[in-house]
C-alpha cells in the first residue's frame, strides 16, 4: 500500500533562517506530488505542484521554492522565512494528472517567530 | 467571492444527529472531493464524486452538477466525527478547496 510520509510534524523557526519540508512517498511511481499551505483562519491554498522529477509548477509568487531530486521525493524550500510563512504545510500525492484522488501526508506545522 | 463555498461554517450536534454539510462552486469541475480534517491537522480523503451519490458506512456524499452544489451527509453521528470537513474541486488538475466546516458532536 501507499504511504506519504512529512518531516518534521512541528517547527520553529526565526525570521531570516532557511527552511527545508521533507515528504516522500512510499509504494507508488511516477506520482504526482503537491505542496499545500494552510494558514491560520484559512482554507488550503496550493503552493506548488510535479508531475516528474525536476518538473515544478508554482501557483502563487511567494517566499519558497520547490524541488523534486527523485520520484517520490518533494522537497519545500525557503532562503530567508517571513513571518508571513507561518501554517500548516501539507504534501499530497496523487496517481495521474487530471482529477484523480489526492492522499495527503500528515503535515508540518511551522511557526516562524 | 471564493469560487468553493461551504456552509456552515461551524455546526454543533448532539450524539446520534442527522448532519449536513454543503458546498457550493462557482468554477467549472470534474470532481468533487470531501475531506476530513482531524484536531491534530491530518487530512484524509472521504469521497471523490463527478455525480451522483456515494457512501461510506455512515458518510453520504451527493452531486448536483447542473447545480453546482454538494452535500456531505453524516448520520447517527458520534463524537469521533468532530472534525474539520473540507470541499474541494478539481479543476484542470488541481484543487480548489473551501474553507472548512468545523463540526462538534456532543455526546
Amino acid at each position: 500500500s501507499q504511504t506519504i510520509h512529512q518531516w518534521p510534524a512541528t517547527l520553529v523557526q526565526p525570521v531570516g533562517s532557511p527552511l527545508s519540508l521533507e515528504c516522500t512517498v512510499e509504494g507508488t511511481s511516477n506520482p504526482n506530488l503537491y505542496w499545500y499551505r494552510q494558514a491560520a483562519g484559512r482554507g488550503l491554498q496550493l503552493l506548488f505542484y510535479s508531475v516528474g522529477i525536476g518538473q515544478i509548477s508554482s501557483e502563487v509568487p511567494q517566499n519558497l521554492s520547490a524541488s523534486r531530486p527523485q520520484d517520490r521525493q518533494f522537497i519545500l524550500s525557503s532562503k530567508k522565512l517571513l513571518l508571513s510563512d507561518s501554517g500548516f504545510y501539507l504534501c499530497a500525492w496523487s496517481a495521474l494528472a487530471g482529477y484523480n484522488e489526492q492522499f495527503f501526508g500528515p503535515g508540518t506545522r511551522l511557526t516562524v517567530l | 467571492k471564493n469560487e468553493v463555498e461551504q456552509s456552515p461554517q461551524n455546526l454543533t450536534a448532539q450524539e446520534g444527529e442527522f448532519i449536513t454539510i454543503n458546498c457550493s462552486y462557482s468554477v467549472g469541475i470534474s470532481a468533487l472531493h470531501w475531506l476530513q480534517q482531524h484536531p491534530g491537522g491530518g487530512i484524509v480523503s472521504l469521497f471523490m464524486l463527478s455525480s451522483g451519490k456515494k457512501k461510506h458506512g455512515r458518510l453520504i456524499a451527493t452531486i448536483n452538477i447542473q447545480e453546482k452544489h454538494s452535500s456531505l451527509h453524516i448520520t447517527a453521528s458520534h463524537p469521533r466525527d468532530s472534525a474539520v470537513y473540507i470541499c474541494a474541486g478539481g479543476s484542470q488538475g488541481n484543487l480548489i478547496f473551501g474553507k472548512g466546516t468545523k463540526l462538534s458532536v456532543k455526546p
